[in-house]
């Protein structure tokens, strides 16, 4: 089964600085990965997925992501940090039942970000 | 209405109650899910429906017992819940259940506590 590690429950960054959100995926197949943000009393929202091909992926509200397969990594990061980016983001990974072909995703237990002024 | 609707946003209700967690989706999908949120653990998936058939349960008490009427509304019937059942439950849409890209759509969520 897959899994997906967020190092740090917790990240405080100041506005205008470089924000970094670790993402890590176990995969026995080429996978396909998810970033979703959850604001304060709503659900999630997807800010970026990889597929396949350009292995960095532009989100929407600034955000970006890089596949590195040698890692096993999908970390996030957008480089001037706003006071409406503080959230929590969880990152997903697909996972396939090999009998019925059903997709599903295998989330991290989420990293909220804190932005201070 | 767009999107992913829940309703009630918030509910409170006893340990012998019966109540209802609504879904709709205006998106024209024909995959619909519920999550629970619980405080520091990963969503769980409960119940995936495709077509109005269900596709996926994992595991989930048969205190919780879902249903699809259509591929746009999705029920989660609740009774004698426990207090461990209380937390957030999301709802979410895709376009469909067998093409990883698919991205899925969350509703806000229900607030639910078990008293």
């Amino acid at each position: 089964a897959q899994s997906v590690t967020q190092l740090g429950s917790h990240v405080s960054v100041s506005e205008g600085a470089l924000v970094l959100l670790r993402c890590n995926y176990s995969s026995s197949v080429p996978p396909y990965l998810f970033w979703y943000v959850q604001y304060p009393n709503q659900g999630l929202q997807l800010l970026l997925k990889y597929t396949t091909g350009a292995t960095l992926v532009k989100g929407i509200n600034g955000f970006e992501a890089e596949f590195k397969k040698s890692e096993t990594s999908f970390h996030l990061t957008k480089p001037s940090a706003h006071m409406s980016d503080a959230a929590e983001y969880f990152c997903a990974v697909s996972e396939s039942d090999m009998n019925t072909g059903f997709q599903k995703l295998v989330f991290g237990t989420g990293t909220r970000l804190l932005v201070s002024p | 209405e767009t999107g992913v609707t829940q309703t009630p946003r918030h509910l409170v209700m006893g340990m012998t109650n019966k109540k209802s967690l609504k879904c709709e989706q205006h998106l024209g999908h024909n995959a619909m899910y519920w999550y629970k949120q619980s405080a520091k653990k990963p969503l769980e998936l409960m119940f995936v429906y495709s077509l109005e058939e269900r596709v996926e349960n994992n595991s989930v008490p048969s205190r919780f017992s879902p249903e699809c009427p259509n591929s746009s509304h999705l029920f989660l019937h609740l009774h004698t819940l426990q207090p461990e059942d209380s937390a957030l439950y999301l709802c979410a849409s895709s376009q469909d259940t067998r093409a990883a890209t698919y991205e899925q759509y969350f509703g806000p969520g229900t607030r639910l506590t078990v008293t």
